[in-house]
């Protein structure tokens, strides 16, 4: 079982506040870290997908950067909106077959108005 | 946005009868999988399939079997239903291989074993 972490679990914020959340994950046999946003009453949906040691992605006001050496991956929200309310997953994709994704337990982001 | 339902959406069941979820794709898709959802555990893979009759086991796969005849049908089924299955399932499924292999979601299933 591969052991993929994500902190803080919540974290609640006010409008307008830029904030960024952590998820750790295995550093060897590394092929792919994804990205996924969760709306409560919704399914995930993929936000990025991260394969390269110092990729950096960037959609609107969230990004997020690699490091595959030490096996993290930060997640930033600039001027966080009552909309990016969700759980962001992160999911650890290693290099063997069946490109089985292992999930973290996710980070609720809860923005205030 | 892929065409992945799921059906039912909602169970509810008694311990020790079977339960059957299927989920249905119409992207073609090789890859599917089976997941559930609990709090704290984020998403934890059950079974995956990389094609029509080819299955394999995820992280929590004992009290759970799956088939696959048709490349956009996957069932989960519960052999004998237990209150610790009680949780929310979903599918996705995705391209052929590679490190940008995006799953795609279904709605999920919410079941409840009394």
């Amino acid at each position: 079982i591969l052991n993929v972490e994500q902190s803080p679990q919540s974290l609640h914020v006010q409008e307008g506040d830029s904030t960024n959340f952590t998820c750790s994950f295995p550093s060897s046999n590394f092929y792919a870290l994804h990205w996924y946003r969760w709306e409560t009453a919704k399914s995930p949906e993929a936000l990025f997908v991260m394969t390269l040691n110092g990729d950096e992605k960037k959609k609107g006001r969230i990004s997020a950067t690699l490091n595959t050496k030490e096996g993290y991956s930060y997640l930033y929200i600039k001027g966080s909106q009552p909309e990016d309310s969700a759980t962001y997953l992160c999911a650890f994709n290693p290099n063997r077959p069946g490109n089985m994704l292992t999930f973290g337990g996710g980070t609720r982001l809860m923005v205030k108005p | 946005d892929a065409g992945i339902t799921q059906s039912p959406r909602h169970k509810v069941t008694e311990t020790g009868t079977p339960v059957t979820l299927r989920c249905h794709q119409t992207e073609n898709h090789r890859y599917m999988y089976w997941y559930r959802q609990d709090p704290g555990h984020g998403l934890r893979l059950i079974h995956y399939s990389y094609g029509v009759k080819d299955t394999d086991k995820g992280e929590v796969s004992d009290g759970y079997s799956v088939s696959r005849s048709k490349t956009e049908d996957f069932l989960l089924t519960l052999e004998s239903a237990t209150s610790s299955q009680t949780s929310v399932y979903f599918c996705a499924s995705g391209q052929q291989g590679g490190a940008l292999n995006e799953q795609f979601f279904g709605p999920g299933t919410r079941l409840t074993v009394l």
